[in-house]
């Protein structure tokens, strides 16, 4: 049902970096701004990076975000044991006139 | 700090009406640069958009829900409302409210949900 793709898990050590991929297409990721958000178990999503690559306030500088194309990419370095979550990009759909949300990435740290 | 707060039924029977409201303390309801939408997640699944509205009412809905779904808007309550019709069991799922960043004054949209609500879990069981 989601139309952005995500890669189901991903996983590395404590001290390494992982990279989400998110996948869409010129309606919704080629045309729009892409934002990520995390969610801890048991807990709403939080807003991690908006506008492509920014920050909100608390964040800290470990995760990144980029956007080429009809793709966008999230980073975390230094990852750390906290870290785990699943994550989650989001975007407008010029097509649908609404928002569409990736299939989710679950992150462990090894 | 903004809050948002879901209200709702924990349990709703098939074919009845889920109807959940979101208190928004904390900030105005009315601003043109906000819309204030639904989003839901079944249990060990993913997020899906229900639909939004503005401060003046309009609406913008997940077309593969439209027909069953209403939003609506009580600025005077800071308050906004959802109605999802004929729900079955896969309507089963954590329902969040939240506030969406839709216009920036610069003149672009950039389209995020800053604010989320806690959630509640909606069981669609007779």
């Amino acid at each position: 049902q989601s139309v952005l793709t995500q890669p189901p898990s991903v996983s590395a050590a404590p001290g390494q970096k992982v990279t989400i991929s998110c996948s869409g297409s010129s309606s919704n990721i080629g045309n729009n701004y892409v934002s990520w958000y995390q969610q801890l178990p048991g807990t709403a999503p939080k807003l991690l990076i908006y506008e492509n690559n920014k920050r909100p306030s608390g964040i800290p500088d470990r995760f990144s975000g980029s956007k080429s194309g009809t793709s966008a990419t999230l980073g975390i370095t230094g990852l750390q044991t906290g870290d785990e979550a699943d994550y989650f990009c989001g975007t407008w759909d010029s097509s649908l006139s609404g928002d569409v949300f990736g299939t989710g990435t679950k992150v462990t740290v090894l | 700090q903004l809050q948002l707060q879901e209200s709702g039924p924990g349990l709703v029977k098939p074919s009845e009406t889920l109807s959940f409201s979101c208190t928004v303390s904390g900030g105005s309801i009315s601003s043109s640069t906000y819309h204030w939408g639904w989003i839901r997640q079944p249990p060990g699944k993913g997020l899906e958009w229900i639909g939004s509205i503005n401060y003046s009412g309009r609406t913008y809905y997940n077309p593969s829900l439209k027909s069953r779904v209403t939003i609506s808007v009580d600025t005077s309550k800071n308050q906004f409302s959802l109605n999802l019709s004929s729900v079955t069991a896969a309507d089963t799922a954590v329902y969040y409210c939240a506030r969406k960043y839709y216009y920036d004054s610069s003149g672009y949209y950039p389209h995020y949900s800053d604010q989320w609500g806690q959630g509640t879990l909606v069981t669609v069981s007779s």
